[in-house]
């Protein structure tokens, strides 16, 4: 079945920084990439997700980029912010499709000093 | 627009007591459904899925059960819990319709078994 990897698993950095996560997947038949940020006490939200016909999409100081030959996938969040901090989560869309399972990383706390 | 719910927020239980959590999706129709798990500090586990009424899959053996009596309802529950049952539970929809493949996630709720 479709394996998720994802690192680091905490990343600490000064604000205005930018950070990167990065994940890693099993299954080359994955076509669908959502990332999910999660504050402390509530359920994850998603922020942005890629599909496996594109290579890169971005939303404000938000980006994400595919690289299906390498079966990676990377967040990039520029200019960070106090606000920025939570767990971010990486998934994967399983096999087979009709069922819309994800498989997730295992997270990234983000801690955004100011 | 689609909304999710999920009660109770937290719940206090000692072990060996029934549980019932509730998740109801307003605004979609035939929805997916999704049961998850988050232990403290962890990932996503993905307990039970569901692609229409009375239709429940099983992703780990365990000491819980999942039920879909309505379209739009889904129903986690456990006749004893355990001490391990402990951890957040969350709901997750998908209108599989739209070919989105986007998962939307609930407010969550805190179970604690003592």
């Amino acid at each position: 079945g479709e394996n998720v990897e994802q690192h680091p698993s905490t990343l600490s950095v000064q604000e205005g920084d930018s950070a990167v996560i990065k994940c890693t997947y099993s299954d080359s038949a994955s076509n669908y990439f959502p990332w999910y940020k999660q504050e402390l006490g509530k359920g994850p939200q998603l922020i942005i997700d890629i599909r496996s016909n594109v290579g890169e999409k971005k939303d404000q100081r938000i980006a994400v980029t595919l690289n299906k030959t390498a079966k990676h996938f990377s967040l990039h969040i520029t200019e960070t912010q106090p606000e920025d901090s939570a767990v971010y989560f990486c998934a994967a869309r399983a096999l087979p499709a009709n069922t819309d399972k994800l498989i997730f990383g295992t997270g990234t706390r983000l801690q955004v000093f100011p | 627009s689609q909304t999710i719910h999920q009660w109770p927020a937290t719940l206090v239980q000692p072990v060996g007591s029934p549980l019932s959590l509730e998740c109801t999706v307003e605004g979609t129709s035939n929805p997916n459904l999704y049961w998850y798990r988050q232990a403290a500090g962890r990932g996503l586990q993905l307990l039970f899925y569901s692609v229409g009424i009375g239709q429940i899959s099983s992703e780990v053996p365990q000491n819980l059960s999942a039920s879909r009596p309505q379209d739009r309802q889904f129903i986690l529950s456990s006749k004893k819990l355990l001490l391990s049952d402990s951890g957040f539970y969350l709901c997750a929809w998908i209108f599989p319709g739209l070919g989105l493949h986007t998962q939307y996630f609930g407010p969550g709720t805190r179970l604690t078994v003592l």
